[in-house]
């Protein structure tokens, strides 16, 4: 059984640095076709893909956020790491993690965290 | 950047009708389009991906259609369960999400 958490501050000032961990269970970042990603979701608007890592360690990035966008993975911990520099209210979503595999399917996004409330305000 | 524009923006319709939803394509993301579910204070849940093939566990009242840059998600026979938001989402160039559809009941 496939289950991804996601943990993290849940307010953060403008100007700071957001880390949100990805704790996930059920498989493994070190199986070949395997990535994790991550998705966000402002109040009551669609959703936005951030970022995704895969088994070899290759990352991919939104290209409007890639400036501000770092993730990394601990095959050991089961962990997922995003950090986002510069928070701004805008950045106020709720951000998801999920896992995709590039074979079983196709690399979209099977399995999601419940997704965790970030609020961005002084 | 692909745009993904989805329409309607709301459909309102009863249980037992048939639904059609669209998603156009800024430019062609070739068979590589997703559709997804999301209910309120949920996260979303694959249903289709590669514009026709069902994910997992998921009913055959709902298919998907279309290539290039014109989509469809049919859901032939409403159930109560189906009314939610819909969103498609491309992974031809990295991953962008339209607007979404909201389903409501009618």
């Amino acid at each position: 059984q496939i289950t991804l958490k996601e943990s993290g501050p849940t307010l953060v000032k403008p100007t700071q640095t957001l880390t949100l961990t990805c704790t996930f269970s059920g498989f493994s970042l070190s199986t070949s076709g395997v990535g994790v990603g991550w998705i966000r979701q402002p109040p009551g608007k669609a959703l936005e893909w951030l970022a995704l890592i895969y088994w070899d360690d290759d990352k991919r990035y939104s290209p409007s956020l890639k400036s501000r966008l770092t993730i990394t993975k601990d095959t050991s911990k089961n962990q997922v790491v995003l950090t986002m520099t510069n928070m701004d209210p805008v950045d106020t979503a709720t951000y998801y993690c999920a896992h995709t595999h590039r074979w079983s399917v196709a690399d979209n996004f099977d399995y999601w965290g419940q997704g965790t409330l970030v609020t961005v305000s002084s | 950047e692909i745009v993904l524009t989805q329409s309607p923006a709301t459909l309102s319709l009863s249980p037992g009708e048939r639904a059609t939803l669209s998603c156009r394509a800024s430019q062609s993301v070739s068979s590589y389009l997703a559709w997804y579910q999301q209910k309120p204070g949920q996260a979303p849940r694959l249903l289709i991906y590669d514009a026709s093939n069902r994910a997992t566990g998921i009913p055959a009242r709902f298919s998907g259609s279309g290539s290039g840059t014109d989509f469809t998600l049919t859901i032939s026979s409403l159930e109560p369960e189906d009314f939610a938001v819909y969103y498609c989402q491309q992974r031809s160039n990295m991953y962008t999400f339209g607007q979404g559809t909201k389903l409501e009941i009618k």
